[in-house]
């Protein structure tokens, strides 16, 4: 399974912008590259998935690099709701959710 | 988004007991769920997959006969602890997708050993 690499901790002020990265050098056309977060005591929640444009949701944005081996979620305006552990996933189809470390964000009022 | 439920969100059980969890797809029908384990500051690891009406599959190093999935509709799928130990004690969180969805988590049980 190709691996993703995500620092550890990030931290950032409300209402600022958040580029959480990952790096993904092993990835495979067929890998969807997935981001998830868990906030403190709940059960991960789905944030956005992309292949190879860019993406757009209410939550998030997704860059992905022209070469796939990298990408960012953008964060457009940090809460305090915000604060969780963001997790980067590749998944081919239908394939199970393995977890990493993921990045721990702290958001400071 | 899917809503995925489980329950209970908390339980504590006598050593050498069996516990029972329920994880619920609520909107969609779950042809494949997942479960997973989390420990205090660890990352999610999955135990098992399971599809509608097919024995589950066990992730390595994960003991069949004590935790006991049964996945014997689309929305529903359990998973039993057996004679559970305080090493048991974690978080278990349930995940459901229906084919060519995201998958879809519930809020997780919090399992306490004594």
């Amino acid at each position: 399974d190709a691996k993703t690499t995500q620092p550890n901790s990030m931290e950032s002020n409300e209402e600022e912008p958040v580029h959480l990265p990952c790096n993904h050098s092993t990835i495979s056309g067929t890998d969807y590259i997935h981001w998830y977060r868990q906030l403190p005591s709940q059960g991960p929640e789905y944030v956005i998935h992309g292949l190879t444009s860019n993406v757009n949701n209410r939550m998030a944005s997704l860059a992905i690099a022209e070469d796939r081996k990298s990408s960012t979620l953008i964060l457009h305006r940090a809460t305090l709701r915000d604060a969780a552990v963001y997790y980067c996933i590749l998944r081919k189809g239908a394939q199970k959710l393995v977890f990493g470390q993921g990045t721990r964000l702290t958001i400071n009022p | 988004g899917a809503v995925v439920s489980q329950h209970p969100s908390w339980v504590i059980c006598k050593s050498g007991t069996s516990v029972k969890i329920e994880c619920r797809s609520l909107d969609f029908q779950a042809t494949t769920m997942f479960w997973y384990r989390q420990f205090p500051k660890q990352s999610l690891m999955l135990m098992a997959t399971s599809n509608e009406g097919s024995k589950a599959t066990y992730e390595q190093g994960v003991e069949k006969d004590k935790f006991l999935i049964n996945h014997a509709s689309l929305t529903l799928s359990t998973l039993t602890v057996t004679s559970a130990h305080p090493e048991d004690s974690s978080f278990y969180i349930c995940s459901a997708r229906d084919v060519d969805t995201e998958a879809f988590f519930g809020q997780g049980t919090r399992l306490t050993v004594v």
